[in-house]
């Protein structure tokens, strides 16, 4: 199994300020990604995912990836409240996706 | 788009009892849709994939008579939790493999409590 590493957390930001979260994954071949964000006691919802080396931008959202040195991180900018949950990042592994465990964001008013 | 939804979303069944959950893909067909159990604070944990018109893949340490996996059209994939017992109660999340890559678009979840 793929093994995708993140920063359990808890990662507190103020309100307004950039809340960075990383990812590193184990297989070099991987060549998709994607970020998901579930909120307590919700089911995990696709925000992002990316392909290509480089920057994706979608709204707030910035995703940042380095095949090289094999991380992927999500920026999120101008951080609101409602930005705090639990970030997942994920890869495919065969037909399924591996997830990491999680980084859990709060983000103070 | 890419829209999955799960039904019931919150089921109450006494201990012994067998309980069915829905997922559907409402505008696109997946042929491949994912069956995840998550306890409170805890990862996702995938159970099995299910795929169209063949038998479901189980995950190691899932007792595939205990959760049957019917995948009987594109759109519709059910699980079955047979003779349910306190420790099967769980948040349940079905996902449905989409037509990019291989994004998976999640259902919202089935809370099921076994009294």
């Amino acid at each position: 199994q793929k093994e995708v590493e993140q920063n359990s957390g808890p990662l507190s930001v103020p309100e307004g300020a950039i809340a960075s979260l990383n990812c590193t994954y184990s297989d070099r071949g991987s060549q998709s990604f994607f970020w998901y964000r579930q909120y307590s006691g919700k089911s995990p919802e696709l925000i992002m995912f990316i392909y290509s080396n480089g920057d994706k931008e979608d709204g707030r959202f910035t995703a940042q990836l380095n095949k090289a040195s094999q991380y992927v991180s999500l920026l999120i900018r101008d951080s609101q409240p409602s930005d705090s949950a639990t970030y997942l990042c994920a890869v495919p592994d065969d037909y399924k996706l591996s997830f990491g465990a999680g980084t859990t964001v709060t983000v103070r008013a | 788009g890419a829209v999955v939804s799960q039904h019931p979303s919150r089921v109450i069944c006494k201990s012994g009892t067998s309980v069915k959950i829905e997922c559907r893909s409402l505008d696109f067909q997946a042929t491949t849709m994912f069956w995840y159990r998550q306890f409170p604070k805890q990862s996702l944990m995938l159970m099995a994939t299910s795929n169209e018109g063949s038998k479901a893949t189980y995950e190691q340490g899932v007792e595939k008579d205990k959760f049957l996996i019917n995948h009987a059209s594109l759109t519709l994939s059910t699980l079955t939790v047979t003779s349910a017992h306190p420790e099967d109660s769980s948040f349940y999340i079905c996902s449905a493999r989409g037509l990019v890559a291989d994004t998976q678009y999640f259902g919202p979840g089935t809370r099921l409590t076994v009294l």
